[in-house]
């Protein structure tokens, strides 16, 4: 079990450029969360995945927000035509969805700076 | 809407002692869960200790351990024997279960050697 990993863990972008990010959640977890933090705030649920179906999306998440898990493992998060204040963490928690053990479990988030 | 709120955005403690961090919260569910989840300087998001809502015994872990007032829709986090690793963001979080947490601002915990 190597955790959930992100990819990249730092990205500085230019306003208007697309950025997208990437998470692997445990192997074993079927559900996949995307959060959103912004400094001195706690994280904010942007949309979340069971296997891959997306099963709700905040309303934080603008139209300008698209993610996907196509094969149900990993999930990628893009950000088209970046905003200044898109700058936080963007975070990815995973769990599995029966058992009672409703864990979640975060990886280390992607630092988004747009400039 | 589930709503927490954490009132104390920092805190501190000297090395050893006891510290409380407070958490109320709002849900209108029946069956909920609540957490508190720890984010080091830096580092990623851990979780240190939840409650189902349907048990009545607080949990505990090791130095970690909540007082759970139901009626008063309170979930308070005491850490025993405060050490300098335990200097963190603490967040306290709310969920139905398998579903998308909710959290509060945090409170900055400081410990003083």
């Amino acid at each position: 079990d190597t955790g959930v990993s992100q990819d990249p863990r730092h990205k500085i972008t230019k306003r208007g450029q697309n950025v997208t990010f990437r998470c692997d959640p445990i192997s074993e977890h079927n559900r996949l969360y995307w959060y959103r933090q912004t400094l001195g705030q706690g994280p904010e649920f942007l949309t979340y995945f069971q296997n891959e179906a997306q099963l709700e999306k905040s309303r934080l998440l603008s139209d300008r927000f698209s993610a996907e898990r196509p094969k149900g493992s990993f999930s990628t998060l893009e950000i088209q035509r970046t905003e200044q204040g898109d700058s936080a963490m963007y975070l990815c928690a995973s769990s599995f969805s029966s058992g009672g053990n409703y864990e979640q479990y975060f990886g280390p988030g992607t630092r988004l700076t747009v400039t | 809407a589930q709503t927490v709120t954490q009132s104390q955005p920092e805190m501190s403690v000297q090395e050893a002692e006891t510290v409380t961090l407070s958490c109320t919260y709002d849900t209108s569910e029946s069956d909920y869960y609540l957490f508190w989840y720890k984010q080091p300087p830096s580092r990623q998001m851990i979780l240190v200790i939840r409650q189902e809502a349907y048990k009545q015994q607080n949990a505990t872990e090791n130095r970690f351990s909540v007082n759970f007032q139901k009626a008063a829709k309170s979930f308070s986090l005491k850490i025993s024997d405060s050490q300098l690793g335990d200097a963190a963001m603490y967040f306290c979080a709310l969920n139905s279960g398998n579903t998308p947490l909710v959290f509060g601002k945090g409170t900055r915990l400081s410990v003083i050697a």
